[in-house]
């Protein structure tokens, strides 16, 4: 079985500020993961993906993740916020692509 | 890259009636599409997965016949939900897998169904 746990609803952070979204997964084989970011009514955006390659994955927008199998964790960052970033964001583990429960990112001016 | 097309963006429909989603794979032939389901300020649940030509595989606890999926064909899935009542109201996504590769998911950009 697999699934993610997102840790924090809710993320509020300061423009220029460092961005931390925390993901933990669980799996019995080794795992795909993933990074989407969602704007209000509209679908999902691949932000990254982890595939067994290399271990810090970087994605779109200045978002990257680093894989830590010791630690279980997926945990996307971005060393500045922008305004531009304030939307939901969902970890996920594929294949089915079982979804977290979604961190809402505020970045205040 | 390859892309979704996810029709209608807004459906209203009255109580009773039936309403169909599609979930188009522009660029590419998609043997596998998944059909989600997010309600406010929730995640999204996973409903069931379509494979081309088969019968879809439902999640625990989704109605087959509330929900009917048809995958005919390599670009085109579609979501029926049947007898629509306003607890079906919700935004429903579709994500399309490119051949047997993980690496290849594509979401469509979701469809805003509300029943009154």
């Amino acid at each position: 079985a697999q699934s993610v746990t997102q840790l924090g609803s809710h993320v509020s952070v300061s423009e220029g500020a460092l961005v931390l979204l925390r993901c933990n997964y669980s799996s019995s084989v080794p795992p795909y993961l993933f990074w989407y970011v969602q704007y209000p009514n509209q679908g999902l955006q691949l932000l990254l993906k982890y595939t067994s390659a290399a271990t810090l994955v970087k994605g779109i927008n200045g978002f990257e993740a680093e894989f830590k199998k010791s630690e279980t964790s997926f945990h996307l960052t971005k060393p500045s916020a922008h305004m531009s970033d304030a939307a939901e964001y969902f970890c996920a583990v594929g294949g089915q692509f079982y979804f977290g429960t979604g961190t809402s990112l505020t970045v205040i001016p | 890259g390859a892309v979704v097309s996810q029709h209608p963006s807004w459906v209203i429909c009255k109580s009773g009636t039936s309403v169909k989603i599609e979930c188009r794979s522009l660029d590419f032939q998609a043997t596998t599409m998944f059909w989600y389901r997010q309600f406010p300020k929730q995640s999204l649940m996973l409903m069931a997965t379509s494979n081309e030509g088969s019968k879809a595989t439902y999640e625990q606890g989704v109605e087959k016949d509330k929900f009917l999926i048809n995958h005919a064909s390599l670009t085109l899935s579609t979501l029926t939900v049947t007898s629509a009542h306003p607890e079906d109201s919700s935004f429903y996504i579709c994500s399309a897998r490119q051949g047997m590769s993980l690496r290849g998911y594509t979401f469509g950009s979701g469809t805003r169904l509300t029943v009154v």
